[in-house]
């Protein structure tokens, strides 16, 4: 498995405000992924960060509300700018991993973090 | 039509008890699926993958039904600790993007 963490864990902002949500692995990895999950709802893909190139957005959800960063192979970030009540969720990253001896990869998680849009 | 579909319960069952969930998946190329548990207000956490017929670990087997599109999860001798969201991933292909249900939700009751 790997080793993910996210900053912050959670926060409480206000709406039109911005903010920038940190994720770190233990390892270099290729490819990271932003999810967002409301309440009730199952993993919802925001993008997908690749080192060296823009990020690429699912329908849905565009650079300008969800800018993301990938300066090197460890680390991203992800912002959701302009906030508004609807925003509320979990925002969870996550890499590619093998697991088992046979070769296969799937995804792990970091821990998530909590916004709460006022 | 969602691509990955799941009764969401929740399912209230007994220690020690044996349980089945079912998960249904629309595209018929989908070779590996993954079954993931989620405790509340944390992330999801692999359980365990499902490749070709199915897989065992403990008191887990998932199975794997081409012919019907769907795969299951069941578990026995039921633990409280058991009690959780678990939820049905697709791999659909070369794209690596994972397709999740909505999740089943199960209680363990002493």
């Amino acid at each position: 498995s790997a080793v993910i963490s996210q900053k912050p864990s959670r926060d409480i902002c206000q709406r039109g405000t911005s903010l920038t949500i940190q994720c770190q692995v233990d390892s270099q990895v290729t490819m990271m992924f932003w999810y967002r999950q409301q309440p009730g709802q199952s993993l919802t893909l925001i993008a997908t960060a690749n080192q060296g190139s823009e990020a690429t957005y699912e329908s849905g959800f565009v650079i300008d509300k969800f800018p993301i960063s990938r300066p090197n192979l460890t680390f991203s970030t992800l912002t959701v700018s302009n906030m508004s009540p609807e925003d509320s969720s979990i925002y969870l990253c996550s890499v590619e991993r093998a697991f088992g001896g046979g070769g296969q990869e799937t995804q792990y998680f970091g821990p998530g973090t909590r916004l709460l849009v006022l | 039509r969602k691509e990955v579909e799941q009764d969401p319960g929740p399912f209230n069952v007994p220690e020690g008890a044996t349980v089945a969930f079912n998960c249904t998946y629309s595209n018929s190329a989908s070779q590996s699926f993954f079954w993931y548990r989620q405790d509340c207000r944390k992330e999801p956490k692999l359980l365990m993958s499902v490749y070709s017929s199915g897989n065992e670990d403990g008191r887990f087997t998932a199975q794997l039904n081409r012919a019907s599109q769907y795969i299951s999860l069941l578990i026995r001798d039921s633990k409280l600790s058991d009690s959780a969201t678990y939820l049905c991933v697709e791999n659909a292909g070369n794209n690596r993007k994972l397709i999740w249900g909505l999740g089943t939700s199960l209680a363990v009751n002493p």
